[in-house]
């Protein structure tokens, strides 16, 4: 089973939709998760961070599940804007705190 | 204030010569991170220093890779000789808490050999 793995879509999502796609990891000692964005031919960037307890920021909801050991994303009311790959980050709190990204999940808004 | 600085933004070059990649990361930041990525593979981890010292290089392919980082505002990812299916973009990443905090990507370099 791969360390992190995600959905490579596309999902072709029309606006004003909601979506959501969920990484799956398979270490159970990864402790940090976080969700980057990634334009096309730019740079990943942080989009949240996720926290036990499941958080917030606007139309984006982040998630996590520890006894599935998945963590997640839900964008409501989805603009044309939010075409990008999105990108799950996992981290391990042992010896290496080894940063693991996700292949990423591509989401295409059609107007 | 300057984000990660790479350079070359782009690079073409033919099969065995050598290619050195740039990056200046953020000021103050004591996390730097090399990455690389391919539509194949995506994302991978190649190596990643802590106040300039190497900390995990297991994810650098072979030994025709080599990174180093002389002082805290400059490190250098060497390939020598390049193949073409080192053919990618490489991304240069700082961070002021290790995987902790947020990662600052640089806009990359693209290269592409022959």
């Amino acid at each position: 089973r791969k360390e992190v793995e995600q959905d490579p879509g596309p999902f072709n999502v029309p606006e004003g939709a909601t979506v959501a796609f969920n990484c799956t990891y398979s270490n159970s000692a990864s402790q940090s998760f976080f969700w980057y964005r990634q334009d096309c031919r730019k740079e990943p960037k942080l989009l949240m961070s996720v926290y036990s307890s499941g958080n917030e920021d606007g139309r984006f909801t982040a998630q996590l599940n520890r006894a599935s050991q998945y963590i997640s994303l839900l964008i409501r009311d989805s603009k044309l804007s939010d075409s990008a790959t999105y990108l799950c980050v996992v981290i391990a709190r042992n010896r290496d705190d080894k940063i693991i990204f996700g292949k990423g999940t591509r989401l295409h808004i059609l107007p | 204030d300057a984000g990660v600085i790479q350079s070359p933004r782009h690079e073409v070059t033919e099969m065995g010569q050598e290619v050195t990649l740039r990056c200046k990361p953020i000021s103050g930041h004591d996390y730097l991170f090399w990455y690389r990525q391919t539509m194949m593979r995506g994302l991978e981890l190649l190596i990643y220093f802590n106040n300039n010292v190497p900390i995990d290089d297991s994810g650098m392919p072979e030994d025709r890779f080599s990174a180093k980082m002389p002082n805290a505002s400059f490190s250098t990812l060497k390939i020598q000789p390049s193949e073409p299916r080192d053919s990618a973009v490489y991304f240069c990443a700082s961070s002021a808490r290790g995987g902790a905090g947020e990662l600052f990507f640089g806009e990359g370099s693209r290269l592409t050999v022959l």
